[in-house]
């Protein structure tokens, strides 16, 4: 059964730093594309952040959305089955429920995780 | 990275059909067949109901379909049960090599 559990969301501070972690099992992590999907309160999904392996067996590639670029940071573990994302310099309007998602076999997300809640306020 | 515009809600009784449009530009849903719908609800992770515009995945009711024409994609519910209340959300690639959610539509079923 494929399973992705997040961690590390909280109450952190304007200006502050956080880090989520998605553990990843039930299929082949390190042959994956993964995504950071974000829910803010009363608002609608926003893509944030993806990881894409293997693109032609020469390396890797990470996109962001533009709101978070310079202040974010994806990266994985593939030894661990691990996906993270390193957010710095927070902000109010960064304060969301954050997924882990699953690309699929082609451009749509298959797998989600059950969120992790991140609240950016003083 | 403007969001895809869709209805904010739609209601319908049940066993009706309504249908849920998706409005984009030729740089996302009119440029690639990857347009992709979830469903979800309250407290829940978003499920996957609709890939590469037609597609379901397995698991998924029949009663879910999906099209696209031009620049905007539709979801059609049809016999519309109690269960299908949820927010529901497009998605598209993008020739920046990322990806747009649609602004997302509150289903009601009356």
């Amino acid at each position: 059964e494929v399973q992705l559990v997040e961690s590390g969301g909280g109450l952190v501070q304007p200006g502050g730093s956080l880090r989520l972690s998605c553990a990843a099992s039930g299929f082949t992590f390190s042959n994956s594309w993964m995504s950071w999907v974000r829910l803010a309160p009363g608002k609608g999904l926003e893509w944030v952040a993806k990881w894409v392996a293997n693109i032609n067996q020469d390396g890797t590639e990470k996109n962001y959305v533009d709101s978070v670029k310079g202040r974010f940071t994806i990266s994985r573990d593939n030894a661990k089955n691990s996906l993270s994302l390193q957010m710095d310099s927070l902000r109010a309007e960064d304060t969301a429920v954050y997924y882990c998602a699953r690309e699929g076999s082609g451009w749509f997300f298959d797998q989600w995780g059950q969120g992790t809640l991140v609240t950016v306020s003083s | 990275q403007s969001a895809l515009t869709q209805p904010a809600s739609v209601s319908g009784s049940p066993g009706q059909s309504i249908t849920i449009s998706c409005t984009g530009t030729s740089s996302d849903v009119g440029g690639y067949n990857s347009v992709s719908w979830y469903q979800q609800h309250p407290g829940k992770a978003p499920k996957l109901m609709i890939y590469d515009v037609t597609n379901r995945p397995s698991g998924v009711s029949s009663r879910f379909s999906g099209s696209k024409s031009g620049n905007t994609a539709s979801l059609t519910i049809s016999g519309l049960l109690t269960e299908d209340e949820a927010d529901y959300y497009c998605s598209s690639y993008t020739s920046s090599r990322t990806y747009v959610f649609g602004t997302g539509t509150k289903v009601t079923v009356l």
